[in-house]
């Protein structure tokens, strides 16, 4: 298992342009996180996926912002007409138990909106 | 929302010596986690510690414990014999439910 995987790693757009994140978890993993962290913050919550359903939304994730998780296996962030208040790390997690609470991070999907 | 406070957003320490970073919480659950996350350089946030709030006795992972103060919503990490490798970026979170709650950071430079 090598871990919670997120693609691409840097991804740099022009204004009004969409882009689209993947994250694959590890595999028994149910649980899936997504969240954007800027810089001298921490991780703000975004989504929450259990299996292929989205069960909580930030108001962070506005109508610009999208997230699915077909099949319950990896799932894509998709923000159409990126802004430049969009430019920051977008964060993948996954879980199998809450429970015990521990979140698996991947490393990362930096975003830059010219 | 419960809010996660981080107070110290840099701190330093000499090798093999003891740092301690400080959190404090907002919280009106009762049953809630907090967890200590490392971010190193570039690389992915792992978790360092966890403690349960129903738990009284602190938590220990070989060179990192915890002081928690319930009563105070107080979370404290401490690291003890502080190696190069401890150099990152330090996170204080609170889970209740599905959600985690994390705070702006301490950086953490670990001086030879």
């Amino acid at each position: 298992d090598t871990g919670v995987s997120q693609n691409p790693r840097h991804k740099i757009t022009k204004r009004g342009q969409n882009v689209t994140f993947r994250c694959d978890p590890i595999s028994e993993h149910n649980r899936l996180y997504w969240y954007r962290q800027t810089l001298g913050q921490g991780p703000e919550f975004l989504t929450y996926f259990q299996n292929e359903a989205q069960l909580e939304k930030s108001r962070l994730l506005s109508d610009r912002f999208s997230a699915e998780r077909p099949k319950g296996s990896f799932s894509t962030l998709e923000i159409q007409r990126t802004e430049q208040g969009d430019s920051a790390m977008y964060l993948c997690a996954s879980s199998r138990d809450l429970i015990t609470g521990e979140l698996f991070f991947g490393e990362g999907s930096r975003l830059t909106v010219l | 929302a419960q809010t996660v406070t981080q107070s110290q957003p840099e701190m330093s320490v000499q090798e093999a010596e003891t740092v301690t970073l400080s959190c404090t919480y907002d919280t009106s659950e009762s049953d809630y986690y907090l967890f200590w996350y490392k971010q190193p350089p570039s690389r992915q946030m792992i978790l360092v510690i966890r403690q349960e709030a129903y738990k009284q006795q602190n938590a220990t992972e070989n060179r990192f414990s915890v002081n928690f103060q319930k009563a105070a919503k107080s979370f404290s990490l401490k690291i003890s014999d502080s190696q190069l490798g401890d150099a990152a970026m330090y996170f204080c979170a609170s889970q209740t439910g599905n959600q985690f709650y994390f705070g702006t950071g301490t950086s953490l430079t670990v001086i030879p």
